[in-house]
């Protein structure tokens, strides 16, 4: 039962045009979410982050917006650059036991800017 | 700033074979993690240390064991490999296991198993 779900695998963009990555998720004890991005044959690379307690954080060309009634977030990348293609990996944490904190992951979207 | 270091990159091991794939990070930080990645799915937690001298069980931990050897470095075993472990493993590290940061990763080490 995958807690964290990228509907979308792929998804294709002209350069200069804003790209919009989903995430969807079941838990409502997450509070704390996360976007990653992956290059080949490289690990991900943290890219911004977001508290249950706010609905939109930004950083430059990034931002990510958060509705908890639809549990619901999404990543927009605004413009678009053919260095930002990657698979963009979304993540969810709550607190557990122990107060430690873990992630869960989505599956990934694979995004590719066309110049 | 080598952040996050994982040895080997690359490993082909014969079924039933043990190995140890080695993690190491430079900036004590408290948290370390251990997950893989398969084609089509997002990265699933095998184990995790939450501080030195604490290690958990994480989503998919059957087949592994690991090892919390100091604060920068954290281990982890395939006793008797199995094709099913062939995947791509990534080591990350946090400041704390409690709070709300992100965690940082290492390249991963990719494993086949025949």
């Amino acid at each position: 039962d995958q807690q964290v779900k990228q509907n979308s695998p792929s998804l294709s963009v002209q350069e200069g045009r804003i790209s919009i990555l989903n995430c969807d998720y079941t838990n409502s004890m997450f509070d704390y979410f996360l976007w990653y991005k992956k290059y080949p044959a490289e690990g991900p690379t943290f890219l911004i982050s977001i508290s249950s307690i706010k609905d939109k954080n930004e950083d430059g060309r990034f931002t990510v917006f958060l509705n908890k009634s639809a549990k619901h977030l999404s990543l927009h990348i605004v413009p678009s650059q053919p260095g930002d293609s990657a698979v963009y990996f979304c993540a969810a944490s709550a607190q557990s036991s122990g107060s430690a904190r873990q992630l869960t992951f989505g599956s990934g979207t694979q995004l590719t800017v066309l110049p | 700033n080598a952040g996050v270091t994982q040895t080997p990159k690359f490993q082909v091991l014969k079924t039933g074979q043990s190995m140890t794939l080695q993690c190491a990070q430079d900036m004590n930080h408290n948290s370390m993690y251990w997950y893989r990645q398969d084609p089509g799915m997002g990265l699933r937690l095998i184990y995790y240390s939450a501080s030195e001298g604490t290690t958990d069980k994480g989503e998919v931990p059957n087949g592994y064991n690991v090892s919390r050897l100091n604060k920068r470095e954290f281990s982890l075993r395939l006793e008797s490999a199995a094709p099913s472990q062939t995947s791509v493993y990534f080591c990350a590290s946090k400041v704390q296991s409690g709070n709300n940061q992100p965690q940082h990763f290492g390249d991963g080490t990719r494993l086949s198993i025949l």
